[in-house]
Parts: C-alpha cells; sequence; structure tokens
C-alpha cells in the first residue's frame, strides 16, 4: 500500500535555532496530515494537523506546511528548545472507501529524531 | 487524570501461548486503536475501533484479534504469538474533530518479546 516517509532521519540543531522536519507522502487521497511527537520512553503526542484544502497552518511555535503538487510536508519549530529533542512523525488520513466520509485509518512516517543542543 | 492505560507494560513470552494486552481510556472516547512500532518502520495501525461492537483492520492486522465490547476498554488478543510479533504496541484513543481522529491520545506502550 501507499506509505508516507522522510526525507532526513535525523536532525541537530542549536538551541534557539528554527527547525525544519520533512515528509513525502505518495498516497493523493489523503486528506489530512499529522504530526506526532514522540520523547524517549514515551508514547507519541499530537502537535498539529492540516488539511489537504490549505498549504499552511500554525501553532505555538509551530507551522506545518503542506505542497500538493510535490507531496511534500514539512514541520518547522521556531526557536528550538532542549525539550523538543524527540522523534517526529508525520501521518496521513484518507476517507474510507471512494467518496467516504469515515477517517478511522493513520499512515505513519517513519519519523525523524531531532537533537536539540544547549 | 485523564488518560490511556496498557497493562502489561513489558511482557516476555513463548511461541503459540495466547496472550491479551489490555487498554482502557478514561476520556469517554468513541475511538481507539492499536498499533505496533519496530525500528526503522514507524508506527503501524493494527486495529482500529470507531465505536462499541465496531472494528476494523488496519494497515497489519495478522495474527492478532480485538473486541470492543465497552466504550473504554479495546483489548489486543494474540491467539498465537510468534516471533516476528516481537515489538512495542502502543494503544490510542479519540474523539471527532470534524469528523475526524486525528489528535490521539496514546498509552504507554506495552513492550512484547516472544521467544
Amino acid at each position: 500500500g501507499e506509505s508516507v516517509g522522510l526525507h532526513l532521519p535525523t536532525l541537530s540543531v542549536q538551541e534557539g535555532d528554527n527547525s525544519i522536519i520533512n515528509c513525502a507522502y505518495s498516497n493523493s487521497a489523503s486528506d489530512y496530515f499529522i504530526w506526532y511527537k514522540q520523547e524517549s520512553g514515551k508514547g507519541p503526542q499530537f502537535i498539529i494537523d492540516i488539511r489537504s484544502n490549505m498549504d499552511k497552518r500554525q501553532g505555538q511555535r509551530v507551522t506545518v506546511l503542506l505542497n500538493k503538487t510535490v507531496k511534500h510536508l514539512s514541520l518547522q519549530i521556531a526557536a528550538t528548545q532542549p525539550g523538543d529533542s524527540a522523534v517526529y512523525f508525520c501521518a496521513e488520513t484518507a476517507p474510507l472507501g471512494a467518496g467516504g466520509t469515515s477517517y478511522g485509518k493513520l499512515t505513519f512516517g517513519q519519523g525523524t529524531i531531532l537533537t536539540v543542543h544547549p | 487524570e485523564a488518560q490511556v492505560t496498557q497493562n502489561p507494560r513489558y511482557l516476555i513470552t513463548v511461541t503459540g501461548k495466547k496472550l491479551t494486552v489490555t487498554c482502557s481510556q478514561n476520556m469517554n472516547h468513541e475511538y481507539m486503536s492499536w498499533y505496533r512500532q519496530d525500528p526503522g518502520l514507524g508506527l503501524r495501525q493494527i486495529y482500529y475501533s470507531m465505536n462499541v461492537e465496531v472494528t476494523d483492520k488496519g494497515d497489519v492486522p495478522e495474527g492478532y484479534k480485538v473486541s470492543r465490547k465497552e466504550k473504554r476498554n479495546f483489548p489486543l488478543i494474540l491467539e498465537s504469538p510468534s516471533p516476528n510479533q516481537t515489538s512495542l504496541y502502543f494503544c490510542a484513543s479519540s474523539s471527532p474533530r470534524s469528523g475526524v481522529y486525528n489528535e490521539q491520545f496514546f498509552g504507554p506502550g506495552t513492550r512484547l518479546t516472544v521467544l
């Protein structure tokens, strides 16, 4: 089946820098794209999502950009802090069946390890 | 405290010995799901349930069973575990926001080793 993938498996930044984590997807039927953060030893935690009819969405210190032309998604973290060190996953969901309105299935990418140096 | 709990947190078992991993949530969420996480493969969805008595296959359902008899519980059953089911398992729950379940709340994980 189609899956979501990542360009870079690791990213190291200095505290205070901006971070950009990238993700490529292949399912053109995907309608929502989601970012999760997973800290060591914990379950993933929702960060932000974006619908396919948008190209940008902002949250607290985070911005998600969606480029449907090249099927690319990115998560930008402003003023990165040591507490942002984690694995970041992108995920996608598509409606079930042609013309469906039910979104139960989530497909995750492989993850990017973000390390923030003080 | 709003949370998703899983038991056991760690389990070592042998091939073929039936086991159940329990998952419970206290947030009255209608949606629950199971994932497995393996190095280099990210999280893969096993089964999900959009309400009581409604379950559907995810991407990797083979070798697993689930049931959703009550809203708060969603156990994962391995009838005959095999070594390739050694993994870290996560349960998650969610309420709909505009009809989607993007914001899922995950449990702490269950590390299963099948010898």
